[in-house]
């Protein structure tokens, strides 16, 4: 089973930011947060992943809390095409192992808006 | 080239088939992944290969058998399926067995079966 909770849907205005909040209160030290991101009718696309410390590349940035239990997707200026389902995911770092396995809960839809 | 690239795109084919499905990069990735997605839910994790070898079935039933002819191929063949198994079959693949790297996910095919 996924080891995190997302709310099911959000609406977000085009052009604001948009924040997708993940609760993750069962993981563990070794456990990384990714985010990954499935627009309609296409595969998975990866966002970002990090382990405590806040993370931001081009596409969004990454907000843990200190305690771990819980991180914040930000998309800084959400537009039309970041219309899809996000997905957070905790996994195991390290080599081989079923843990290190990607296990997609239901995700957040976001619905942009013009 | 950062590319998985899947085929055919749609498949319809009946309980008495036998059909493949054909994924393949050029990335340099040791680490390939078949997943399933039903409609409206997440992907579910099928079978992994780690340098050609398959290191992971997660119990999927005899009539799905998968290959790995080479590091850049990844097949998935399909015999006597059942109506339930219509869903997006989605290909993946990742650096090698570590488990902190971001994998790359195809566009998928769509499968029916009659």
């Amino acid at each position: 089973d996924a080891k995190t909770t997302q709310p099911p849907s959000m609406d977000c205005a085009e052009g604001r930011a948009a924040n997708l909040p993940c609760n993750h209160s069962t993981i563990s030290g070794n456990e990384y947060v990714y985010w990954y991101r499935q627009i309609h009718s296409q595969g998975p696309q990866y966002i970002i992943h990090g382990l405590k410390n806040n993370e931001t590349n081009e596409m969004a940035s990454l907000i843990i809390t200190e305690d771990r239990k819980s991180s914040t997707l930000i998309l800084p200026h959400a537009t039309l095409r970041d219309t899809a389902v996000y997905y957070c995911i905790v996994r195991v770092a390290g080599y081989g192992g079923s843990q290190g396995n990607l296990i997609f809960g239901k995700g957040t839809k976001l619905s942009v808006k013009p | 080239d950062t590319e998985v690239t899947q085929t055919p795109k749609h498949l319809v084919m009946g309980m008495t088939n036998k059909k493949s499905l054909k994924c393949e990069q050029h990335m340099g990735h040791r680490a390939m992944y078949w997943y399933k997605q039903k409609a409206k839910k997440p992907p579910e994790l099928m079978f992994v290969y780690s340098y050609e070898k398959l290191s992971i079935n997660e119990s999927v039933p005899s009539r799905f058998s998968p290959e790995c002819p080479n590091s850049s191929l990844l097949n998935l063949h399909l015999h006597a399926l059942q109506p339930e198994d219509s869903a997006l079959y989605l290909c993946a693949s990742s650096h090698g067995p570590y488990n902190d790297a971001e994998q790359y996910f195809g566009p998928g095919t769509r499968l029916t079966v009659t």
